[in-house]
């Protein structure tokens, strides 16, 4: 079956401009999470969704980042103003509902340029 | 402490030789163990978790775990070049939603 697909790939931005980053997780899969990768660094985590609502958002930076998952499946990561620190890999991974130990299998990611 | 350190490497090891790579963890509440792979410009692949102490092999790649020591640590026998990658070690800590990331060990095998 299809994997986590996320679009666009990649995006170059530049400094204060408003972008968003789309995930469509596996069929079936009710939990989704957005993580940020830099550079020699493993991922971070941003936010979790579990359906359709935000179950744990501790891990956004600040209010110029937000998410929505309006249906419970497809979700959009919005960051407004961008500022070249948030140039990194995006990566989406979603899970299984009922997944005993958390396993979780991440998209091809979206490289974001803040230039 | 960070909650999941790993050597950066790089570890090089031999085409056919057996490749360890480590990783603690500081939470004691941690539940279960996961390693990604990742390859240079792609995202993590799962290989392997295991959540109880001993070992988890599956084909060429033997998880081991010890809870005591908050260690856990993955070997790949019989290396190949096309195991080079970087190998991330994450952690599911109970009552946190998330995987906690190591910053992953590259390795290198060479022909």
């Amino acid at each position: 079956g299809a994997g986590v697909s996320q679009t666009p790939s990649n995006k170059v931005t530049e400094k204060g401009k408003y972008v968003e980053l789309r995930c469509d997780p596996i069929s079936g899969h009710t939990a989704l999470y957005w993580y940020r990768q830099s550079l020699g660094q493993g991922p971070e985590f941003l936010i979790y969704f579990q359906g359709t609502g935000a179950a744990d958002d501790s891990g956004l930076p600040n209010d110029r980042f937000f998410a929505v998952r309006p249906e419970g499946s497809v979700s959009t990561l919005k960051i407004q103003r961008t500022e070249r620190g948030d140039s990194a890999v995006y990566l989406c991974a979603s899970r299984i509902k009922g997944a005993p130990y958390n396993e979780q299998f991440f998209g091809p990611g979206t490289r974001l340029t803040v230039l | 402490q960070k909650e999941v350190e790993q050597n950066s490497g790089p570890l090089s090891v031999p085409e056919g030789a057996i490749a360890s790579l480590n990783c603690t963890y500081s939470d004691r509440g941690s539940q279960s163990f996961f390693w990604y792979r990742q390859y240079s410009g792609k995202s993590p692949e799962l290989i392997m978790f295991i959540y109880s102490n001993g070992d988890k092999e599956d084909g060429r790649f033997t998880a081991q775990l010890n809870k005591a020591s908050q260690y856990v640590s993955l070997l790949i026998r019989d290396s190949q070049p096309s195991d080079s990658a970087t190998y991330l070690c994450a952690v599911y800590r109970s009552g946190y939603s998330t995987l906690t990331f190591g910053k992953g060990t590259m390795l290198l095998v060479s022909p």
